[in-house]
């Protein structure tokens, strides 16, 4: 079964205590990507990978940074959280719009997570 | 920069009414749009992709629609139930790139 795991799915810490929130696809794909989800801010970009050891911001990449050693693996780290980092987060996976396939987007379950 | 507008942002309708959610996209040059359901709290599952080639894609109760010269795609969902009660989402891919630009979505409310 194609499947994005994401793991904790909540997460409680204090500031500035460093976490790491994992993601795992089994479907080979090339692109990986985490969003965070704000009320009245929807789903927004933070960082993506395109492949192994490719990775770029995306459009809200501030106090996030992640790494790709694996093909299926994109672990999103917080250095030092803050409470503005306090928001649900969802990792994706999909294939490359460049091998000209449906390019069909996965989600995870996404990860609760609260910074005090 | 690609903006993507879901109109209204909430809806109720009586149980068996058919329902028709907006998506509006500001850029034309889009390789395929998707749209999303999310439950409360929960992750997004995909409904239906519509390649920038394809005017429509079916899927049970479920009709989806694309206009790309006009940046406009609709999502029918008929006979609507209770269990259609949850936000959904549209989502573009630009044709240069493979970065997901969603709406706000709409939250729909489907009244027993």
């Amino acid at each position: 079964e194609a499947q994005v795991t994401q793991n904790p799915r909540y997460l409680i810490t204090v500031t500035g205590k460093k976490l790491t929130v994992t993601c795992s696809q089994n479907m080979n794909h090339e692109y990986m990507s985490w969003y965070r989800q704000d009320p009245g801010l929807g789903l927004r970009q933070i960082y993506y990978s395109m492949n192994v050891e490719v990775t770029d911001k995306g459009d809200v990449p501030e106090g996030y940074k992640v790494s790709r050693k694996e093909k299926r693996n994109f672990p999103l780290i917080l250095e030092s959280p803050s409470p503005n980092q306090t928001s649900l987060y969802f990792c994706a996976s999909s294939s490359l719009v460049q091998t000209g396939t449906k390019n069909i987007q996965y989600f995870g379950a996404g990860t609760r997570l609260s910074v005090l | 920069k690609q903006e993507v507008t879901q109109i209204p942002a909430a809806l109720s309708v009586p149980e068996g009414e058919n329902l028709v959610l907006n998506c509006s996209f500001t850029d034309s040059a889009i390789y395929n749009l998707q749209w999303f359901r999310q439950d409360p709290g929960k992750g997004l599952t995909s409904l239906l992709l519509i390649q920038s080639s394809q005017r429509e894609q079916t899927s049970g109760r479920l009709n989806a629609s694309l206009d790309k010269s006009s940046g406009r795609s609709t999502l029918y969902i008929a006979a609507s139930q209770p269990g259609d009660s949850a936000t959904y989402l549209c989502a573009v891919i630009k044709a240069a790139g493979n970065k997901l630009t969603f709406g706000g979505g709409t939250r729909v409310l489907v009244k027993p």
